[in-house]
């Protein structure tokens, strides 16, 4: 079955730019059929979307985190990646990636998540 | 960006007890791009419901969602000792997805 997997650091130093991967085994990032997202939670703000992209690099990105994020995604090797530049305490949260699904090539909700990775912001 | 807001923020209940857990939605959602989901501690989310009615595959028919507009519904017929957790909705309605804050069920 699809499994992703999220890898980085654990811990960033504040001000500098903190770099996740997905690897997707079992399922192809260049299907045309899904759309992958980067999502944190954090124990004061719940759950917040930080952006997606599809296979043909197309993304989307939360208007709060746009000016820091860029969501890359890499076919050949299966994968996906975030970087968030200028980080602070702010940005620690657990990071999880996820698999959107389409309907009728229109985006719908997540149906795998990685099993997620903490990042701390701290010096 | 639309706020989701979750009630209660605590649900007490025992087990084989029915559950209604509430979001109402700060606008209009279409109910094609409402999803709920549970997360059990330490894991992440998994998908219950999405488009506001359909289940996930494998979720227990004892889930079900209902609404539209600014009011969504999830119900849990007859509560489980595993059902006891946290529970997310979610909106992809508009361009920046939004989630609420969650309302966690806990045993009586």
């Amino acid at each position: 079955q699809v499994q992703l997997q999220e890898s980085g650091p654990g811990l960033v130093k504040p001000s500098e730019t903190l770099s996740l991967t997905c690897t997707v085994s079992g399922g192809s990032v260049s299907s045309g059929s899904y759309y992958w997202n980067w999502i944190r939670q954090s124990p004061g703000k719940g759950l917040e979307w930080i952006g997606y992209i599809y296979y043909s690099g197309s993304t989307n990105y939360n208007p709060s985190l746009k000016s820091r994020i860029t969501i890359s995604i890499d076919t050949s090797k299966n994968q996906f990646s975030l970087k968030l530049s200028s980080v602070t305490a702010a940005d620690t949260a657990v990071y999880y990636c996820a698999r959107g699904f389409m309907t009728r090539k229109v985006r719908d909700a997540f149906d795998i998540w990685g099993q997620g990775t903490m990042v701390t912001v701290s010096s | 960006e639309i706020v989701l807001t979750q009630s209660p923020g605590t649900l007490s209940l025992s087990p084989g007890e029915r559950a209604t857990l509430s979001c109402r939605a700060s606008q209009s959602v279409s109910s094609r791009y409402l999803a709920w989901y549970q997360q059990q501690p330490g894991q992440a989310p998994r998908l219950l419901i999405y488009g506001a009615s359909s289940r996930a595959t494998g979720i227990p028919d004892r889930f079900s969602g209902s609404g539209s507009g600014t009011d969504f519904t999830l119900t849990i017929s007859r509560l489980e000792p595993e059902d006891f957790v946290v529970y997310f909705c979610q909106q992809y309605d508009s361009s920046l997805f939004t989630f609420g804050q969650g309302t966690k069920l806990e045993m009586k």
